[in-house]
């Protein structure tokens, strides 16, 4: 089966831009969906497809992809964006799926 | 509005039983595939099986394979999981997840609070 790898932690000023990547060859032929997780609390989804957000998701959250690599950008980043993110997507065996190691969002 | 609530998570011994329940509310519970993915404290996610709208689309993570097995009762919008030869190291918040129906099988746009799975003697 394929892994995601994703940067264990990064951080970034208030208000400043952020990306995130989630790298893996599943990603060649599947979409990545981006969750985000605060402590204590069940995943939320942010990004889905090509770069689409669900009901109530701030459009500071985009996504796009490249090649193996998939990308969370939050873009003027708030207090309330520190938390951990996850992708996701189908792998290349059967109908499983695979998560990212998750990516720490420190705001500073 | 959607609603997912697991119950069945406990206390149980290595090599014991549990089954998991996934009580759904707010939408057409068989249109929709259904997963399991957990959390092992302080770890990430990892996906542990799904099951289609109707249950003719099944799979399990290699990890569980063998000793999981995920169900579905669309007259009680409900899904299960069923876990047998527990080890210590399927110690974990289970989440059950609904896939939004996009046709990847891998978007989940709503999740359950989760329910604790420790697995000790």
């Amino acid at each position: 089966s394929s892994e995601l790898t994703q940067d264990p932690s990064v951080s970034v000023a208030l208000g400043q831009t952020v990306r995130i990547t989630c790298q893996g060859d599943s990603l060649r032929r599947y979409y990545a969906s981006w969750y985000q997780q605060k402590p204590g609390q069940a995943p939320v989804l942010v990004i889905y497809g090509k770069n689409n957000r669900p009901s109530g998701i701030p459009d500071r959250f985009s996504g796009s992809s490249s090649g193996n690599t998939a990308s969370l950008t939050i873009a003027g980043a708030q207090a309330e964006d520190e938390a951990d993110y996850y992708c996701n997507s189908r792998d290349s065996s059967a109908y499983h799926v695979v998560f990212g190691g998750g990516t720490k969002v420190t705001v500073l | 509005e959607v609603q997912l609530l697991e119950s069945g998570g406990g206390l149980v011994q290595p090599g014991g039983s549990l089954r998991l329940s996934c009580a759904a509310s707010g939408f057409t519970f068989s249109s929709h595939a259904m997963n399991w993915v957990r959390q092992a404290p302080g770890k990430g996610l990892q996906w542990v099986s799904l099951i289609s709208g109707n249950g003719d689309i099944i799979d399990t993570a290699d990890s569980v394979k063998g000793r999981f097995t995920i169900s579905r009762d669309n007259s009680k919008s409900t899904v299960y999981l069923q876990m047998n030869s527990l080890r210590a190291d399927d110690t974990a918040i289970y989440y059950c997840a609904r896939d939004q129906n996009r046709g990847d099988l891998s978007t989940y746009d709503y999740w359950g609070q989760g329910t604790l799975v420790t697995v000790s003697s």
